[in-house]
């Protein structure tokens, strides 16, 4: 079956701390995407990349870091830098369209506990 | 930034009423898009309208979009219980390809 693995699904991690959020796809997509979701709140995009070696920053890319080494993969690094890292974050793909017609699929997401 | 907010925030209805969740933006777009979310889980794609289509049918689902109101509107007809989740919409400012979305409508179909 074709789709979007995040792991781990659950993640505990102590101050001062980095850890990083795995997401693979089989999709063959060509765009990747980590969005944090707060409890109660909307999506808000954290880092895209539209290519291989090649990714932008999003709306709250501070505290995070990510890589786009294969097409497959887009990891996600939260820093000790993140001062409120706890949240769940989801990671989509989607194929990319220059007219911006991107509909998304998702992960099941990942959720962070900072303890 | 938040390019789209819905309204309401939180609906509660009866099995087989309708549902009605509106999703108003700030930018032109291209396209609007509406996702579901099942408690604790990832979104599905539930929907696409383009800027030059005024309405869309899918299923049970029908949406509109008011490209000079800046404003767009799910309705669930008939719904079930299944039906309980939060909606959100989402749009992709200009022709980034990033998608932006709305704080979210949750919706609280009672058996």
């Amino acid at each position: 079956d074709g789709g979007i693995t995040q792991s781990p699904k659950y993640l505990f991690r102590k101050e001062g701390q980095n850890v990083t959020l795995s997401c693979e796809q089989n999709l063959n997509h060509d765009a990747m995407y980590w969005y944090r979701q707060d409890p109660g709140q909307g999506l808000r995009l954290i880092y895209y990349s539209q290519i291989v070696n090649d990714f932008q920053k999003g709306d709250i890319a501070e505290g995070y870091s990510v890589s786009r080494e294969k097409k497959e993969s887009f990891p996600l690094t939260v820093t000790s830098a993140q001062k409120n890292p706890t949240a769940f974050y989801l990671c989509a793909s989607s194929i990319d369209s220059p007219r911006g017609a991107n509909v998304l699929t998702f992960g099941a997401g990942s959720r962070l506990t900072v303890l | 930034s938040q390019q789209g907010e819905e309204d309401p925030q939180a609906l509660s209805i009866q099995e087989g009423e309708n549902a009605t969740m509106n999703c108003s933006y700030k930018t032109s777009i291209n396209n609007l898009q509406w996702y579901r979310q099942n408690s604790g889980r990832g979104l599905v794609h539930l929907i696409l309208i383009r800027s030059n289509e005024r309405e869309k049918h899918s299923g049970r689902l029908r949406v509109t979009l008011d490209t000079s109101k800046k404003s767009s509107s799910l309705l669930i007809t008939a719904s079930r219980a299944a039906d309980t989740a939060s909606y959100f919409c989402a749009t992709a400012p200009g022709n980034t390809g990033k998608l932006i979305f709305g704080q979210g409508t949750t919706l609280q179909v009672k058996p």
